[in-house]
């Protein structure tokens, strides 16, 4: 069974430039989620979906942040324009309803270099 | 507000050393605790899921155990090798359905 897909691994751009960042979580999760990790720390959730839904977007930067997940299937993450704090790993997680479980699969994540 | 915690920030023992590596949370109202392995460059690693209702969890070398009262999970590792040299990081789901990570131990095993 494939894991969590994410893409790019890598992304280089400059401040003020747009970025997208996509996730395909495992197949027949309906819990989507997005983080950033900062070098040194605990990664750090931006937006969480049940489906297509945003259930939990409270600590994404709405002025320059965006995502959508269209179909409540794969997700795609949105800097735009992207500033030299955004420099950081962007890891997608997924995970089955909560039947007590809930256990979360993490992606390889994107590493992201603002200059 | 929930807060993680893991001490220590940093750990280097030799080779087949038992360990204990500790996380604390503020929050003892979770729903379930999970520790993780990073290696560098890469994503997360579930290593174990604690329920609430649970006291520990076991796999392999690797036991986790939950104390919800005094907010506290410890991951044993056992006769710990040099491949298990990594960060990791333990993450408390809140009874407000968020999840918080600690800032991870970095595990260094030399031969």
């Amino acid at each position: 069974e494939a894991g969590v897909v994410q893409s790019p691994r890598y992304k280089i751009i400059e401040k003020k430039q747009p970025v997208a960042f996509w996730c395909n979580p495992i197949s027949g999760h309906n819990t989507l989620y997005w983080y950033r990790q900062n070098l040194g720390q605990g990664p750090e959730l931006l937006i969480r979906y049940e489906n297509e839904e945003a259930v939990d977007d409270s600590q994404l930067p709405k002025d320059r942040f965006s995502a959508e997940r269209l179909k409540g299937v794969d997700s795609t993450l949105k800097i735009q324009p992207a500033e030299l704090g955004d420099s950081a790993v962007y890891l997608c997680a997924s995970s089955f309803p909560w039947t007590g479980g809930h256990e979360q699969y993490f992606g390889p994540g994107t590493r992201l270099t603002v200059t | 507000k929930q807060e993680v915690t893991q001490i220590p920030a940093a750990l280097s023992v030799p080779e087949g050393e038992n360990l204990v590596l500790n996380c604390s949370f503020t929050d003892s109202a979770i729903y379930n605790l999970q520790w993780f392995r990073q290696d560098p460059g890469k994503g997360l690693t579930s290593l174990l899921l604690i329920q609430s209702s649970q006291r520990e969890q076991t796999s392999g070398r690797l036991n986790a155990s939950l104390d919800k009262s005094s907010g506290r999970s410890t991951l044993y590792i056992a006769a710990s090798q040099p491949g298990d040299s990594a960060t990791y990081l333990c993450a408390a789901k809140t009874s407000y359905d968020k999840v918080i990570f600690g800032p991870g131990t970095s595990l260094s095993v030399i031969p």
